[in-house]
């Protein structure tokens, strides 16, 4: 059971390149979301997922694409990157737990560099 | 609106009480949570408070809710040089996405 992995753990791009940030979660999790971490700032909401097949925006959604196309994996896209998306990538999952507890499992995290 | 406040840096010696605070701003809130996060890791669930209660201890965790004020606290009993790291609250209101807001967390740093 490796709970959530995501790939790559470091990149660094040149702007206006392109790549795509994958999560995987083997909990059966319903629920996937993306988060960026910058310093001083916590975690920020960029996309989430109620289930296969859906997505819907965060906080932060521009400059970003997602799909859930298998219930197990969540990919984030950045179609042309620029500097400000500099920043380390989180992806989580969760389920309704006893009493509606929304507990979320976190991946170790993506460091993106763009140049 | 939604926001999560923390204080950035809290310094203790190693064996003393750490006391970490977060105050939100949206009463709808239904649980609380505080995430720890290691250097070069991601965040790990320490325990969680829903918004009926006052208090929740967990063994060296106490977890202090007043709703009133909307101020929590995380306090760890007999800091350890392991407990070094970032605390992060959360808060989570019950609709569809089931997202949390995150404080910009508190890094913790234990003194031998």
């Amino acid at each position: 059971n490796a709970g959530v992995t995501q790939t790559p753990k470091f990149r660094v791009l040149k702007t206006g390149q392109s790549m795509t940030l994958l999560c995987a979660q083997d909990m059966n999790h319903e629920y996937m979301y993306w988060y960026r971490q910058d310093p001083g700032m916590g975690l920020r909401l960029i996309h989430y997922s109620v289930g296969e097949g859906t997505t819907a925006k965060g906080e932060v959604p521009d400059g970003y694409n997602v799909s859930r196309l298998k219930k197990q994996n969540f990919l984030l896209g950045l179609e042309s990157a620029a500097p400000s998306q500099t920043s380390v990538y989180f992806c989580a999952s969760s389920s309704p737990g006893t009493g509606g507890i929304y507990e979320q499992y976190f991946g170790p995290g993506t460091r993106l560099t763009v140049t | 609106g939604e926001d999560v406040e923390q204080s950035l840096f809290l310094s203790v010696r190693e064996g003393d009480s750490s006391v970490i605070n977060c105050t939100y701003t949206d009463s709808s809130s239904t649980y609380l949570y505080w995430y720890k996060q290691e250097p070069g890791a991601g965040l790990q669930l320490l325990t969680y408070i829903f918004s009926n209660m006052d208090m929740k201890q967990d063994q060296r965790l106490t977890v202090l809710l007043n709703k009133k004020d909307k101020h929590l606290s995380l306090r760890i009993a007999d800091t350890q040089t392991g407990d070094s790291a970032i605390y992060f609250c959360a808060e989570a209101q019950d609709t569809g996405r089931r997202a949390l807001t995150f404080g910009s967390g508190t890094r913790l740093q234990v003194q031998p």
